[in-house]
């Protein structure tokens, strides 16, 4: 398995707090990603990142925000939490270039917003 | 845009048979195509990825087949075993993109 984990888990938080997950890696993968899935949707593509410090929005970016201040760590904010925002958050990294563009995905976090 | 959808939600099989779960995207400009496996609660897992400029592929028990032509690609599983009970989806990258486009996923039940 690739070397992704993601923190926490599990969560439970009440509408309006601030979440943040946390995605892992130890593969020195140049890109990463925050994806959502729900019944229903499939996987959707909420942030990526192509780099340290170079983040750009997906299709169902509104209400997160992300941040990548090492190559390892990619961070998924939800700046005041929603209902709607009750998923299962999956991290991806790939390696790019000649190393290849398919997704390798972390074991993801469920979260329920109350 | 993209847009890649498989042909059915659900799939039953028997233990020993072949399984084929299909998939078709609307970009002709896709270029590379992937498999996922995603057991319950787990996350997704690459089994196989294919490029335009090849029709077949095959891995272990596992072969993909690409149709340019009618933008269709299906994933075989030869001698389905209980263990390969899982969504099953397909993405499509549009050459230039890193970022792929997911299916919805077909649920491949395997019965003993």
């Amino acid at each position: 398995d690739a070397g992704i984990t993601q923190s926490p888990r599990h969560k439970v938080t009440e509408t309006g707090t601030p979440v943040t997950l946390r995605c892992h890696q130890t593969e020195n993968h140049r890109y990463m990603y925050w994806y959502r899935q729900d019944p229903g949707h499939g996987l959707r593509l909420i942030h990526y990142s192509y780099g340290v410090k170079d983040t750009d929005k997906g299709e169902v970016s509104d209400g997160y925000s992300v941040s990548r201040s090492k190559t390892e760590d990619f961070l998924l904010t939800l700046e005041s939490a929603t209902s709607s925002q009750t998923s299962v958050y999956f991290c991806a990294i790939s390696e790019g270039g000649s190393g290849g563009y398919e997704q390798y995905f972390g074991p993801g976090t469920r979260l329920t917003v109350t | 845009g993209e847009s890649v959808g498989l042909h059915l939600p659900t799939l039953s099989v028997q233990e020993g048979d072949n399984s084929i779960i299909n998939c078709a995207y609307s970009n002709s400009a896709s270029d590379y195509f992937i498999w996922y496996k995603q057991e319950s609660g787990k996350g997704p897992q690459f089994i196989i990825d294919i490029r335009s400029n090849m029709d077949k592929r095959q891995g272990q028990r596992v072969t993909v087949l690409l149709n340019k032509t009618v933008k269709h690609l299906s994933l075989q599983i030869a001698a389905t075993q209980p263990g390969d009970s899982a969504v099953y989806f397909c993405a499509a990258r549009r050459g230039g993109s890193y970022i792929p486009t997911f299916g919805r996923g077909t649920s491949l039940i395997v019965h003993p």
